[in-house]
């Protein structure tokens, strides 16, 4: 049984324009949700996370919105670049235990110049 | 931060011998995790490794397949035994420092 989904399975996005990514979970004991970005060879890096007390986090370009009701969140990126050519992966995991997290099945996003 | 180097990067190795991985952390952790990536897929995670306790499995993996040790507090190894085709996949470390978690570059394994 997969707890955390994650769509869509791939993305492409002109420059300039908006990505959005979406997960959802089932388990509600999970209080922390993650986003990570990995890069061919690499390991993936923390990107933004939220904790279900907010609807919204903002970095940057990148922001997280959060509905507690739906067990949903996603992961948006404004005025996506070519940089941000990557897989993306949604996680959830509790607040305590960040290590110990459930992915979701990824997401690969290109920008297009 | 954490900074977590795995060894080693890559490998290729012949069906039913053992490879085991090892994972240095920069400063001292409670727990250290390992986690597979299949070809294109998500990260499932294998094991919780504690210094001074046996492995926690999760469900699907076992400790004869998948022996980890953890002699210190900054240090891990994690081998897959008797290694098959299907045990192709990357392995990555990974530990929780705060509230976040910090993965190494991974360990690309090919089994032929």
């Amino acid at each position: 049984q997969q707890q955390v989904k994650q769509s869509p399975q791939s993305l492409i996005v002109q420059k300039g324009g908006i990505s959005i990514i979406n997960c959802a979970y089932e388990n509600t004991a999970f209080d922390y949700f993650p986003w990570y970005q990995q890069f061919p060879g690499k390991g993936p890096a923390l990107l933004i996370a939220i904790r279900p007390d907010v609807s919204e986090k903002k970095e940057g370009r990148f922001t997280i919105s959060f509905n507690k009701s739906a067990k949903q969140f996603s992961l948006h990126i404004m005025d996506s670049q070519p940089g941000d050519s990557a897989t993306y992966f949604c996680a959830a995991s509790m607040w305590t235990n960040a290590g110990k997290s459930t992915f979701g099945d990824g997401t690969t996003l290109t920008v297009k110049p | 931060s954490a900074v977590i180097s795995q060894k080693p990067s890559r490998d290729i190795c012949q069906r039913g011998t053992s490879l085991t991985i090892q994972c240095q952390v920069d400063s001292q952790v409670t727990m250290m995790f390992w986690y597979r990536q299949q070809p294109g897929q998500s990260l499932t995670l294998i094991a919780t490794a504690n210094q001074g306790s046996e492995a926690t499995y999760e469900s699907g993996f076992v400790i004869d397949k998948f022996p980890i040790s953890r002699p210190n507090l900054t240090f891990s190894t994690l081998t897959v035994s008797n290694m098959s085709p299907e045990d192709s996949s990357i392995y990555l470390c990974s530990v929780g420092r705060d509230t976040e978690a910090f993965f190494g570059q991974g360990t690309r394994l090919t089994v032929v």
